[in-house]
């Protein structure tokens, strides 16, 4: 069965703190890993698509990486409105095209 | 602007009282995706609609039902809700099943069981 794992349940961060948030994951197969955010009481937002390991990609202060075992959301002088949950899923060979996501990674950015 | 909407955003119903959460799109995707999400939990997916076809998932139960009359509207039907279905239910949709495909969440439904 599909596995995603995400580290820590929860970080807090004074505003300008870089740091990274994990999603690892054991899988039959990977074909994509997907990272989205998730305000509270709203649905999530895609944020970035990963295909291959070594692959990377940028959107404003977020950097995804993806390796054979894991992923990392880089997050480089965050501000308040990064304050999130941030949600990691893949798709799988064997998953009938769906996806499986992790529980989540709630990050807090104190000003 | 395109988008992914749920009615109503906050639903009460009874303990055994049918109820029916509705998702339209403006984005014309051809998927339509339901998901139950419980607090602190991951999102899990219920079934889907890749056009008219509707693909269950194996552990979703029978008390769960969904219609999609056409390529804007999606329904999820919860025949007589327990109080463990007290939940968000999040609908979304894609262009296209597969890994090329991101999905697109509409704000979600947060249902209360009395």
């Amino acid at each position: 069965e599909d596995q995603v794992t995400q580290s820590p349940e929860a970080l807090r961060l004074q505003e300008g703190e870089s740091s990274s948030l994990n999603c690892s994951y054991t899988v039959s197969g990977l074909r994509g890993l997907f990272w989205y955010r998730q305000d509270p009481g709203k649905g999530p937002e895609f944020l970035f698509t990963l295909y291959s390991a070594g692959e990377e990609k940028e959107k404003e202060r977020l950097k995804a990486t993806l390796t054979k075992k894991e992923s990392f959301l880089h997050i480089t002088a965050p501000k308040p409105e990064d304050s999130a949950t941030y949600l990691c899923a893949v798709h799988t060979n064997f998953g009938n095209e769906k996806l499986t996501f992790g529980t989540g990674t709630r990050l807090t950015i104190i000003p | 602007d395109a988008m992914v909407i749920q009615n109503p955003r906050y639903q009460v119903t009874q303990f055994g009282k049918p109820v029916t959460l509705s998702c339209s799109q403006t984005l014309n995707h051809n998927v339509m995706y339901w998901y139950q999400q419980k607090s602190s939990q991951a999102p899990k997916l219920l079934f889907h609609y890749y056009d008219k076809d509707f693909n269950n998932e194996a552990d979703t139960p029978d008390n769960f039902q969904s219609r999609r009359p056409n390529t804007s509207f999606c329904f999820l039907d919860i025949r007589s809700p327990g109080l463990g279905d007290a939940a968000m239910y999040l609908c979304a949709t894609s262009r296209g099943r597969g890994r090329r495909y991101e999905q697109y969440f509409g704000p979600g439904t947060r249902l209360t069981v009395t």
